[in-house]
C-alpha cells in the first residue's frame, strides 16, 4: 500500500488564487514525521517545512499554511495568493524511525503551474 | 556554505559499462542517502546510511551499491547498468533520518 499519497497530479491555477495541495499518509506508528519539499523548473529539491506527529498545530509562514489533522492522516498544504514562482512540483514525505522500514517515503508529487 | 554535490551532473553511458556517481557533504552529517526520480513516480529511495560503514537498503536497491567509507562521501556504484536505471538521481544528506534533508543537484543518468 502507498504509504504517501498525492491525489493531485497536476494542478493549474491563475495567479492570485488560492491552491491546497492534498497529502494523506499511512503509518501505524505513533512516532512520525512528515515533510513537504519543492522541485521548481530548475530541479533542485527544497525544503519546505517538517512536522512531528505530537505537534498538530497549524503552520504559517508568509504565504504558506500547513494543515496537519492526524484524524484524517493528512498534512495538506495551501499557498494563498499563488504566484508564478509557485510553479514547482510539490512533494509530501514521511518517515517512520522506528517501524524498520526506510527512514524516508516520498509521495509521487504535484506539479503546480501558476498561470499569469 | 552547506552543500552536497555530486559528481556527474550528466552522464551518458552503455550497457554494462561499470560507474560510479560520488556524492560528497560538507556538513558533518551523519545520515546519507541516495534517490533516484522517475516521471510519476516521484522519488525513491535507493540506499541509505545511517553512518560510516553503516548501510541499509532503500525501496529499490537492486542493480546498486554503495559505500560508506568516510563520512563526508557515499558514492553510488553501478556494476551493471542497464537502461531502466536510466533516471534522475539525488544524493541527499541531513545529521539524522529524521531530520531536513539536504539534496545534491541531481545525476541525470542515460543508459543506451
Amino acid at each position: 500500500a502507498q504509504k504517501v499519497t498525492q491525489a493531485q497530479t497536476e494542478i493549474s491555477v491563475v495567479e492570485k488564487e488560492d491552491v491546497t495541495l492534498d497529502c494523506v499518509y499511512e503509518t501505524r506508528d505513533t512516532t512520525y514525521y512528515l515533510f513537504w519539499y519543492k522541485q521548481p523548473p530548475s530541479g533542485e529539491l527544497v525544503f519546505l517545512i517538517r512536522r512531528n506527529s505530537f505537534d498538530e498545530q497549524n503552520e504559517i509562514s508568509g504565504r504558506y499554511s500547513w494543515n496537519f489533522q492526524k484524524s484524517t492522516s493528512s498534512f495538506n498544504f495551501t499557498i494563498t495568493a499563488s504566484q508564478v514562482v509557485d510553479s514547482a512540483v510539490y512533494f509530501c514525505a514521511l518517515s517512520e524511525p522506528y517501524s524498520g522500514n526506510t527512514p524516508l517515503v516520498f509521495g509521487k508529487g504535484t506539479r503546480l503551474s501558476v498561470i499569469a | 556554505e552547506a552543500q552536497v554535490t555530486q559528481n556527474p551532473r550528466y552522464l551518458i553511458t552503455v550497457t554494462g559499462k561499470k560507474l560510479t556517481v560520488t556524492c560528497s557533504q560538507n556538513m558533518n552529517h551523519e545520515y546519507m542517502s541516495w534517490y533516484r526520480q522517475d516521471p510519476g513516480l516521484g522519488l525513491r529511495q535507493i540506499y541509505y546510511s545511517m553512518n560510516v560503514e553503516v548501510t541499509d537498503k532503500g525501496d529499490v536497491p537492486e542493480g546498486y551499491k554503495v559505500s560508506r567509507k568516510e563520512k563526508r562521501n557515499f558514492p553510488l556504484i553501478l556494476e551493471s547498468p542497464s537502461p531502466n536505471q536510466t533516471s534522475l538521481y539525488f544524493c541527499a544528506s541531513s545529521s539524522s533520518g529524521v531530520e531536513k534533508q539536504y539534496f545534491g543537484p541531481g545525476t541525470r543518468l542515460t543508459v543506451t
